[in-house]
């Protein structure tokens, strides 16, 4: 039981330069979302999505972009890196019924040089 | 709006004795708050969720949270710290409204435990 996964675990990029992060569960959540973890300031949510085809802007969207072709991948791409995207990003998921715990992947430690 | 304030950046314990982590929450709505622990390198793991059920919640590893309403509060506590419970510890409100379970993450606890 895989659970959530992201890819890659680490990554440096230059400034300006573009990547996508991948994010994918096998528990069939239709609730899925991204965060970015800086010291001293908890989890804030990027973006979200309720199902295929739906997603909505969280926190701090701003430079991010996410799709959500299928119920399993929730993509955020990176479209010109700055150093302030320095950042431990994580993927979560959860069942769509308000209240429920959400899954965790293990994070992409992202480096904008 | 909601938000949550964790008191204690840092918590130091020494091992076999109490932790107490603590959590205040500002909600406009009955809230469902969560606590969830990080170790190092990982990803976030549920140790209990308070829905308006029981105010004492039972969570996994010994620890447990009181739902405080008059106070506002969600402190975690345990009654005998472990080595193996050395991590960063974050409290966590949701928000009911818009769909789906949009979280508003503490700026965590560091809790270190000593031999």
């Amino acid at each position: 039981n895989a659970g959530v996964t992201q890819t890659p675990k680490f990554q440096v990029l230059k400034t300006g330069q573009s990547m996508t992060l991948q994010c994918a569960q096998d528990m069939n959540h239709e609730y899925m979302s991204w965060y970015r973890q800086d010291p001293g300031m908890g989890l804030r949510l990027i973006h979200y999505s309720v199902g295929a085809g739906i997603t909505d802007q969280g926190e701090v969207p701003n430079g991010y972009n996410v799709s959500r072709s299928t119920t399993e991948d929730f993509p955020l791409r990176l479209l010109s890196a700055a150093p302030s995207q320095t950042s431990v990003y994580f993927c979560a998921s959860s069942l769509f019924n308000g209240n429920q715990p959400q899954h965790f992947g293990d994070g992409t430690r992202l480096s904008i040089l | 709006a909601q938000s949550v304030t964790q008191l204690d950046s840092h918590v130091s314990v020494s091992e076999g004795t109490p932790v107490l982590l603590r959590c205040n929450y500002s909600s406009s709505y009955s809230p469902s708050l969560f606590w969830y622990v990080q170790h190092p390198n990982k990803g976030l793991q549920l140790l209990l969720k308070y829905t308006s059920a029981a105010t004492l919640v039972k969570g996994i590893n010994g620890f447990e949270a009181e739902f405080k309403k008059s106070e506002t509060s969600f402190h975690l506590t345990k009654p005998s710290a472990h080595m193996s419970d050395a991590a960063e510890y974050f409290c966590v409100v949701s928000d009911p409204t818009g769909g789906g379970n949009k979280l508003t993450f503490g700026t965590g606890t560091q809790l270190k435990v000593e031999l």
